[in-house]
């Protein structure tokens, strides 16, 4: 079956700018978690969505936002964009969230100049 | 929140040497802990997963212990080949049970022909 898809694979925006990320889960995965893979930091938790509903979220600034369709795609929109945004962006798809193998996306590769 | 630290940062190993990568969390309700491998430009993988009841769990040349008095978990790679080199990251997954893992921030991987 088909792995979680990220588009677009690159994007280049400038400051102030926003931007919108989209995610489609694994066929019959309820769950999908965004994340923030920097050098520096490593991988940032920054929400998971389930059946539409936001569930837990990590700490980042307002700006960062998301949103997940009754077909479990989901959609990341940062707002207001930093240089500091800049980061590969991943999301991962699970059946329910709890305890089920996460299976990654490509990620996004967001730049921000 | 939950807190999770992994050593080393960098590690160089010889050919059909083992490689041992230790991780502690925090968060002492945490009861699931993933075990990722990341190729150089590729998305995270799920390679071994282990749960607070098990103490131990192996997978061919791969193997994960779990010491939940000391919070503290390990991964053991036996006969490394060039093929496992590559970045690792543990993760734990928070009291709650959905998709907020927090991830240690990585263990970058050379086997040495």
């Amino acid at each position: 079956k088909a792995g979680v898809t990220q588009t677009p694979r690159y994007l280049i925006k400038t400051r102030g700018q926003q931007v919108t990320l989209s995610c489609s889960p694994i066929s019959g995965h309820r769950s999908v978690s965004w994340y923030q893979q920097t050098p520096g930091q490593g991988l940032q938790f920054l929400f998971e969505y389930f059946s539409e509903t936001q569930r837990n979220k990590g700490n980042f600034p307002g700006r960062f936002s998301g949103r997940q369709f009754s077909n479990s795609r989901s959609e990341m929109n940062v707002s207001t964009l930093e240089l500091g945004d800049s980061a590969l962006y991943l999301c991962a798809s699970s059946l329910d969230g709890a305890q089920t193998e996460a299976f990654f996306g490509q990620g996004t590769r967001l730049t921000v100049v | 929140g939950e807190n999770v630290e992994q050593h080393p940062s960098t590690l160089s190993v010889q050919e059909g040497d083992s490689a041992v990568i230790k991780c502690t969390y925090s968060d002492s309700a945490s009861n699931y802990f993933p075990w990722y491998k990341q190729e150089l430009g590729k998305r995270p993988q799920l390679i071994i997963d282990i749960r607070s009841n098990v103490g131990e769990k192996k997978d061919q040349r791969i193997a994960v212990t779990l010491n939940k008095t000391a919070k503290h978990f390990s991964l053991h790679i036996t006969e490394t080949q060039p093929e496992d080199s590559a970045v690792y990251f543990c993760a734990a997954l928070s009291s709650g049970g959905y998709q907020k893992v927090t991830f240690g921030t990585g263990t970058k991987l050379q086997v040495i022909p």
